[in-house]
């Protein structure tokens, strides 16, 4: 399978405790993307790398979350001490940036997603 | 992008007929329109995707329509089928930012047999 991975895919965790996922994108994509969705709502952008520099951090990424893309290929979600308002699915997305005379802009490509239940 | 609504939240077909669902978005420098579909426990998938130069594009059965100055897109679904059920998710990018897509609420189409 060449698609986004993404580990684990799902975990309950009690409030206080840090949790760590893992993405995988396709391999030549240069850039990755950590979204949120909550039931019922679409996904929420949280950041994103080009390679190994994170470029953009939402503000619904508080201080206790922290992304890492250390080679420029996996990247690492860390969310410290939960809290039952993080309860949701983590997306992971990857694209290949694609620039034409005109403009630029990538197709974004979803993992299966990490659903994360703190109680 | 920034603002993008989807209408309506859910639509109830029979099988082999058409769906349509609706997004508009307020930031009129977004270029690139994808839809996604997901199913139940599924990351969004890709179905099809729009650039701001053109107005429709079809692949098999699913389409999407741009409207540029009105700021709204459309998905077209004809002869659907069960397997067609998911939620239908609408996407644009941020004026400053085309990397970050900010994503409609969402249509769950459920295909009756």
């Amino acid at each position: 399978d060449t698609g986004v991975s993404q580990d684990p895919r799902h975990k309950i965790t009690k409030r206080g405790q840090n949790v760590t996922f893992r993405c995988d994108p396709i391999s030549e994509h240069n850039r990755l993307y950590w979204y949120r969705q909550t039931l019922g709502q679409g996904p929420e952008f949280l950041t994103y790398f080009q390679n190994e520099a994170q470029l953009e951090k939402s503000r619904l990424l508080s201080d206790r979350f922290s992304a890492e893309r250390p080679k420029g290929s996996f990247s690492t979600l860390e969310i410290q001490r939960t809290e039952q308002g993080d309860s949701a699915m983590y997306l992971c997305a990857s694209s290949l940036r694609i620039r034409t005379s005109a403009s630029s802009y990538n197709e974004q490509f979803f993992g299966p997603g990490t659903r994360l239940t703190v109680l | 992008g920034e603002n993008v609504e989807q209408h309506p939240s859910t639509l109830s077909v029979q099988e082999g007929d058409s769906a349509v669902i609706k997004c508009t978005y307020s930031d009129s420098a977004s270029n690139y329109f994808p839809w996604y579909k997901q199913e139940l426990g599924k990351g969004p998938q890709l179905i099809i995707d729009i650039r701001s130069n053109v107005g429709e594009k079809k692949d098999q059965r699913i389409a999407v329509t741009l409207n540029k100055t009105a700021k709204h897109f459309s998905l077209h679904i004809t002869e659907t089928q069960p397997e067609d059920s998911a939620v239908y998710f609408c996407a644009a990018p941020g004026r400053y930012n085309f990397n970050k897509f900010y994503f409609g609420s969402g249509t769950k189409l459920n295909v009756k047999p």
